[in-house]
């Protein structure tokens, strides 16, 4: 059975601090790793992640994915209150019969305060 | 970029009562639908995964006969919660793939319904 492990599943920080999350994956026929950010509603995407050692940034957040040890990293930094949400990663599987697959990590509940 | 619809936001009803919730792929062609259900500081967990023109394929767990799932065209596919229960109220997420778009295998979600089960 697939499994997605985040850590910490929650955060407290000042604006201005630079956060590092967490996620670990096991993902049979894996594609890639995708990060998303949830605040009241759905999950809004950030980045899918396909190769290792690629980091991609939009903004402040980066993310880099390591194929070899199953690991992804999302740095935040300068942090500010509307960072505040869940982020959500997630491991993307295809398979030839069955098509695409997302297994969600618990999420990191990141709290910014001013 | 793909956008995906569902329908109603939120919705509240009675205990016994059926509700069906809609989503809708707006600019693609969304050959494979994903229903999730994420209940309150837990993640989302997929409820079963539905391809057009078929029947669809449901998580271990999930009960086939209370969620009922159509996907009869290549736009659009509803989840109908059957006889629902308090223990159904939850957010449901749906996400599409398919064709025409740059990552195939990339989910697009929808903005979810809430439903409360009174």
């Amino acid at each position: 059975e697939d499994k997605v492990v985040q850590s910490p599943l929650s955060l407290v920080v000042h604006e201005g601090d630079t956060v590092t999350l967490n996620c670990s994956y096991e993902v049979t026929n894996f594609r890639s790793l995708l990060w998303y950010k949830q605040e009241k509603k759905a999950p809004t995407f950030l980045f899918m992640l396909t190769s290792s050692g690629i980091e991609k940034k939009s903004g402040r957040l980066s993310s880099i994915l390591d194929k070899k040890e199953l690991f992804s990293i999302l740095n935040i930094t300068a942090t500010q209150t509307g960072d505040s949400a869940v982020y959500l990663c997630a491991g993307c599987s295809v398979d030839e019969t069955s098509g695409s697959r997302l297994t969600f990590g618990e999420g990191t509940q990141l709290t910014v305060n001013p | 970029g793909a956008v995906v619809s569902q329908h109603p936001s939120w919705v509240i009803c009675k205990s016994g009562t059926s509700v069906k919730i809609e989503c809708r792929s707006l600019d693609f062609q969304a050959t494979t639908m994903f229903w999730y259900r994420q209940f309150p500081k837990q993640s989302l967990m997929l409820m079963a995964t539905s391809n057009e023109g078929s029947k669809a394929t449901y998580e271990q767990g999930v009960e086939k006969d209370k969620f009922l799932i159509n996907h009869a065209s290549l736009t659009l596919s509803t989840l109908t919660v059957t006889s629902a229960h308090p223990e159904d109220s939850s957010f449901y997420i749906c996400s599409a793939s398919g064709l025409g778009l740059a990552e195939p295998y990339e989910q697009y979600f929808g903005p979810g319904t809430r439903l409360t089960v009174t």
